[in-house]
């Protein structure tokens, strides 16, 4: 059973800088991987942010961004805005198979 | 902008088939190389990753989930489909159907009770 971790909560502060991170249990996480990203708010659907790796949509905020970093795909948020407090998650590509990590709550405070 | 609906019933039996379907406007469903993918979500839980479809045809699905679940296009009526059989109740959840993951429909609460 691969599992995809993320940090479960993290807190930032208006303006400041933050990095989430996606880990897998086979190991390094690679572009092969075709790491995304997902927003979603309480009682909305995902809004999808990056897509392998560090592909932004025509409507993802600068602020966001994403890469590898450490063995791990990151999803780095600079300059946060109070309206990024949500949840995110991300998904890794296993074999064609997609893996959802378990996501990550972030607060702005 | 390609636009997702699902529709399906609100409430099956356990044992019985979930079975929803998922509507796109705005686009041809067999158009360009894209798939089509499911995805759910219980209640105050994570994302599950079903399965998706391409346009080819050709289907992944979630491991945990293989031995039940089928995903089908039906070009006709720009429709996909997903049928999960022998359902219990932590099927239970919030169904999603999504283009390339990249637009996702509203989402479908399904509760699987007798």
């Amino acid at each position: 059973q691969t599992v995809v971790t993320q940090e479960p909560s993290l807190t930032v502060s208006p303006g400041g800088t933050v990095t989430l991170t996606c880990a897998s249990s086979t190991g390094a996480v690679t572009s092969g991987y075709y790491p995304n990203w997902f927003q979603q708010k309480p009682g909305q659907a995902p809004r999808a942010l990056i897509y392998s790796t560090s592909n932004k949509h025509s409507w993802t905020p600068a602020r966001f961004s994403g890469s590898l970093l450490g063995g791990k795909a990151a999803l780095t948020l600079s300059g946060v805005q109070p309206e990024d407090e949500a949840e995110y998650y991300c998904l890794l590509y296993y074999g064609g198979a997609g893996v959802f990590g378990g996501g990550t709550k972030l607060t702005v405070l | 902008q390609v636009q997702l609906q699902e529709s399906g019933p609100g409430l099956v039996k356990p044992s019985q088939t979930l079975s929803l379907t998922c509507t796109v406007s705005g686009g041809s469903i067999s158009s360009g190389s894209y798939y089509w993918s499911w995805i759910r979500q219980p209640a105050g839980k994570g994302l599950e990753w079903i399965g998706r479809i391409y346009t080819s045809g050709s289907t992944n699905y979630n491991p945990s989930l293989k031995s039940r679940v089928t995903i089908s296009v039906d070009t006709s009526k720009n429709q996909f489909s997903l049928k999960l059989s022998s359902v219990t109740a932590a099927d239970t959840a919030v169904y999603y159907c999504a283009s390339k993951l990249w637009v996702w429909g509203q989402g479908t609460l399904v509760t699987v009770s007798s």
